[in-house]
């Protein structure tokens, strides 16, 4: 079964950190590109990043450049992203998900982690 | 940024009956190598979003054959050819021909 399975969300203060994490299973995960989006409370989609398979090609989002890093290690089946100079619009569930545009047939979603940035 | 603009934003449609999304772009979706990528995302109350169609009209692996996608250049629709109860959610468009993605806004899908 392809599954996407996401942790690390959680309450941070503005102006702090927090790493997410994505595990995968099911599915050959050195081969697919994977991306992070987010929904604010009652809100659309947003797309946050992407990754290709090797992690040689990045995009982001301009909301987020220069504070999120998006990364992710092949070995372990994982997907990261890590957020810097958190602010309080970044407060969203975030998802990992595989292929969003279709390049790739394969485009699985996980349940989505919580993140809220409020002091 | 490409503009993505749904409508209607909001759909009710009787039980059985068709349903018809659009989605409109500010720019061509068609990317240098030939290929549209325009996407169409199912979310359920209270779920993640789930993939429907890919590439405009590709169904994704388990989609029932009721979802079909269709469109070129700017101007894009999703149809249900006869709505069931599961079916009550939120639809977005998405393009992933220029960076960055950008999502429609969403339609709601209610039944009447």
């Amino acid at each position: 079964e392809v599954q996407l399975v996401e942790s690390g969300g959680g309450l941070v203060q503005p102006g702090g950190s927090l790493r997410l994490s994505c595990a995968a299973s099911g599915f050959t995960f050195n081969t697919c590109e994977m991306n992070w989006v987010r929904q604010a409370p009652g809100k659309g989609l947003e797309w946050v990043s992407y990754i290709w398979s090797s992690g040689s090609n990045k995009q982001y989002a301009d909301s987020v450049k220069g504070r999120f890093t998006i990364s992710r290690d092949n070995a372990r089946n994982s997907l990261y992203l890590e957020m810097n100079s958190l602010r309080a619009e970044d407060t969203a569930v975030y998802y990992c998900a595989g292929s969003l545009s279709g390049y790739d047939p394969r485009g699985p979603w996980g349940q989505g982690t919580l993140v809220t940035v409020s002091s | 940024d490409v503009v993505m603009t749904q409508s209607p934003l909001s759909l009710s449609v009787t039980l059985g009956q068709p349903a018809s999304f659009s989605c409109r772009s500010s720019q061509s979706l068609v990317h240098s190598d030939g290929d549209t990528f325009l996407t169409w995302f199912q979310q359920r109350p209270g779920q993640s979003p789930r993939r429907l169609i890919y590439k405009v009209s590709n169904r994704d692996s388990g989609v029932p054959d009721r979802f079909s996608g269709s469109g070129s250049g700017t101007d894009f629709t999703l149809e249900i050819s006869s709505v069931e109860a599961e079916d009550v959610g939120l639809y977005y468009c998405m393009q992933g021909t220029r960076w960055p993605y950008t999502f429609g806004q969403g339609t709601k899908l209610e039944i009447k």
